[in-house]
């Protein structure tokens, strides 16, 4: 099973700052189909998940653009370039080369 | 629009089965396959498997192989997920999520499941 960690696990942001999120893979997510499925989820509280970014760097639609994914192989990135106060709840990243799994989760507030 | 519109609440005693719904519009049910994912109380979370609405295909958790089923209902565009032998520790809200292309871009609303004596 790829095991998906995510760091920090919390996060405190003042407005308009940016923030940044790591997400790390047990195994690589590069597929051989040349895509690598790693994935970006917003859940905001008493809410269902939302797709923010797909397949690395691919916002989802009506993703905002402040939103951005990087990386590749087992290393990924999920920064907000200006923070606001819309974006508080639990980030999380989900691989599927294999059976989906996700990171623990990390949640950012406002301060 | 897509639409994932999910059964009620559920409580249920140790050792009981669920069966939460999933019902679809807005698309083509049998063109994506739907998830089932779980969270527990305060938790992260848990994908429990997968089911094609296409032909019925499934891949489960292994932690869970034996004590789930998803099924899918085309003629009414449902899916279906059902978990026997309840334990305490199965207290969670039950996501169903549409599937394309390996990502879960489309969520039901969530179903919470109690499982108390």
């Amino acid at each position: 099973d790829i095991v998906m960690t995510q760091t920090p696990l919390s996060l405190s942001v003042t407005p308009g700052q940016p923030a940044s999120i790591s997400c790390k893979s047990s195994q690589s997510l590069l597929h051989s189909d040349g895509k690598t499925y790693l994935y970006w989820y917003l859940q905001k509280p008493g809410q269902p998940p939302q797709l923010l970014i797909y397949e690395v760097s691919n916002r989802f639609s009506g993703v905002p653009d402040r939103f951005s994914g990087s990386g590749s192989g087992t290393d990924f990135t999920l920064k907000i370039s200006r923070v606001e106060a819309e974006d508080v709840g639990v980030y999380y990243c989900m691989q599927s080369i294999q059976l989906p799994s996700f990171g623990q989760g990390t949640k950012l507030e406002i301060k | 629009q897509v639409q994932l519109v999910q059964s009620g609440a559920e409580v249920k005693k140790p050792g009981a089965s669920v069966k939460v719904s999933c019902k679809a519009s807005g698309y083509t049910f049998t063109s994506y396959g739907i998830s089932w994912v779980r969270q527990a109380p305060g938790q992260g979370l848990e994908w429990m498997g997968w089911i094609s609405a296409y032909n019925g295909n499934t891949n489960y958790a292994q932690k869970l192989q034996g004590r789930v089923t998803m099924t899918t209902d085309t003629s009414t565009s449902t899916a279906y997920m059902e978990l026997r032998s309840l334990r305490s520790d199965d207290t969670a809200v039950y996501y169903c999520a549409r599937v394309e292309r390996r990502r879960l871009a489309y969520w039901g609303q969530g179903t919470l499941v109690t499982v108390s004596s």
